[in-house]
């Protein structure tokens, strides 16, 4: 079946990392993506990783795949007040078509002084 | 590159009307996904359209429908609106070919339903 599952809330103080864990359930799943929703904004596409690979760094982001246990994570280094916002985790699985994206419900971090 | 242009981006319509939202994707993009959004059900996949043709579709009830037109830009329509439809309304854009199909995102259409 298709579910993806995120933790739904993140507290962290400015300057240190933020870890945010996602779910997936389709093997399938060829690429794995990461959004990011300011309030009142559409999905920003900030980053995704290919089914077969373990790790990408981008800047500050860092995203780990653990393909075995369908777990995806991202780091945030340096988190900064602007960072504050909803993540999304989401998976095209192969079964969906090119286009479906199947999406988490979202973390709200929060970054506090 | 201009980004993906959604429009109008506020709507607010009563019960039983229909509606139109307008997605213009990014030059050269020929696929158009549409999603809701809600508190509730979080966004769901709505359809997707490649080349004038509806590709994909979710599971939604057939009040719910769109077309692409020959320059890619995307309309979909709802109608006998009902208050659950009030959401924030996505269109993303995307080559639409290829493996890994990177889709952006438009700011959204809110659509109240009063």
């Amino acid at each position: 079946g298709e579910d993806v599952e995120q933790s739904l809330f993140l507290s962290v103080r400015e300057g240190d990392s933020s870890v945010i864990n996602c779910t997936y359930t389709d093997s399938s799943s060829t690429y794995l993506y990461w959004y990011k929703q300011e309030p009142g904004a559409g999905l920003q596409l900030l980053t995704y990783i290919f089914s077969n690979m373990d790790m990408k760094q981008d800047q500050r982001l860092t995203v780990l795949l653990n393909k075995k246990d369908k777990h995806l994570s991202l780091r945030i280094a340096d988190t900064q007040t602007g960072d504050s916002a909803i993540y999304f985790c989401a998976e095209r699985p192969l079964s969906g078509g090119y286009n479906k994206l199947i999406f988490g419900a979202g973390t709200r971090l929060a970054v506090h002084p | 590159k201009a980004g993906v242009t959604q429009t109008p981006r506020y709507l607010i319509k009563t019960r039983g009307q229909q509606v139109t939202l307008s997605c213009s994707p990014i030059s050269g993009h020929r696929s158009v996904s549409w999603y809701q959004q809600t508190p509730g059900q979080g966004l769901q996949f709505l359809f997707e359209y490649f080349s004038e043709t509806q590709r994909n579709k979710g599971n939604f009830p057939g009040r719910f429908s769109g077309r692409q037109f020959s320059n890619s830009r995307s309309e979909m329509n709802v109608s006998t609106l009902e208050l659950g439809d009030s959401a924030l309304y996505l269109c993303a854009s995307s080559r639409g070919t290829g493996l890994n199909t990177e889709a952006f995102f438009g700011q959204g259409t809110r659509l109240t339903v009063v």
